[in-house]
């Protein structure tokens, strides 16, 4: 069964590092979303992404954060200089179609650490 | 803005017991899907079991149900025969389906299952 996959499983960095979030999307799913959540508290929305731009975004994406869709497979979320905040769990997911009809698969996660 | 809450942080089952996890949401909408989420250690998002809301059938899945009760805006989960495996946090969600509407999906605060062997 197709699904979605992420790049490291965890990472670890320094405050004021960037960092790339790597995600490979399910082959025919068009629609791409990065969720975050911070240790033992509930999952929140980044951002989505169709073709090729930025469809919504929350509060938490400010400038610090950018999604890439660099080639055909790949989709990634950029944190420019991370703070210690920013240590979550990332989840990556895609869909074929925007409409709640279309299921989100979720992929396992990236563990980030900011020390 | 629409909101979920999962009132119970906690909750703990004998095996082969039945339990019922709680989920209230509030929002304007009229055409909407509910989720419930297991997030086990691994910490993958899996999906369990949707709602639709203008469903009036209570959606199953296996050992999985919801009670789904549209004018108090609430959706349970009911696990019965609760296996060792179903020990997680789960999770309440709640996504738009109205045209033109946000696709995200809002979260609850989650639900830790614990299962008593």
């Amino acid at each position: 069964e197709p699904e979605v996959t992420q790049t490291p499983s965890h990472q670890v960095t320094q405050m004021g590092q960037e960092v790339i979030l790597r995600c490979v999307p399910i082959s025919n799913h068009l629609y791409f979303y990065w969720y975050r959540q911070i240790l033992g508290q509930k999952v929140e929305f980044l951002v989505s992404f169709y073709n090729n731009e930025i469809s919504e975004k929350s509060e938490i994406f400010d400038d610090q954060f950018s999604v890439e869709r660099p080639d055909g497979s790949n989709f990634t979320l950029k944190i420019r200089s991370t703070k210690l905040e920013d240590s979550a769990m990332y989840f990556c997911a895609s869909s074929e179609g925007d409409r709640a009809t279309y299921e989100q698969y979720f992929g396992p996660g990236t563990r980030l650490t900011v020390t | 803005a629409q909101t979920v809450t999962q009132s119970q942080p906690e909750m703990s089952v004998q095996e082969a017991e039945t339990v019922t996890l709680s989920c209230t949401y509030d929002t304007s909408e009229s055409d909407y899907y509910l989720f419930w989420y297991k997030q086990p250690p691994s910490r993958q998002m899996i999906l369990v079991i949707r709602q639709e809301a203008y469903k009036q059938q209570n959606a199953t899945e296996n050992r999985f149900s919801v009670n789904f009760q549209k004018a108090a805006k609430s959706f349970s989960l009911k696990i019965s025969d609760s296996q060792l495996g179903d020990a997680a946090m789960y999770f309440c969600a709640y996504r738009s389906a109205e045209i033109g509407r946000d696709d995200k999906i809002i979260f609850g605060k989650g639900t830790r299952l614990h299962i008593l062997p």
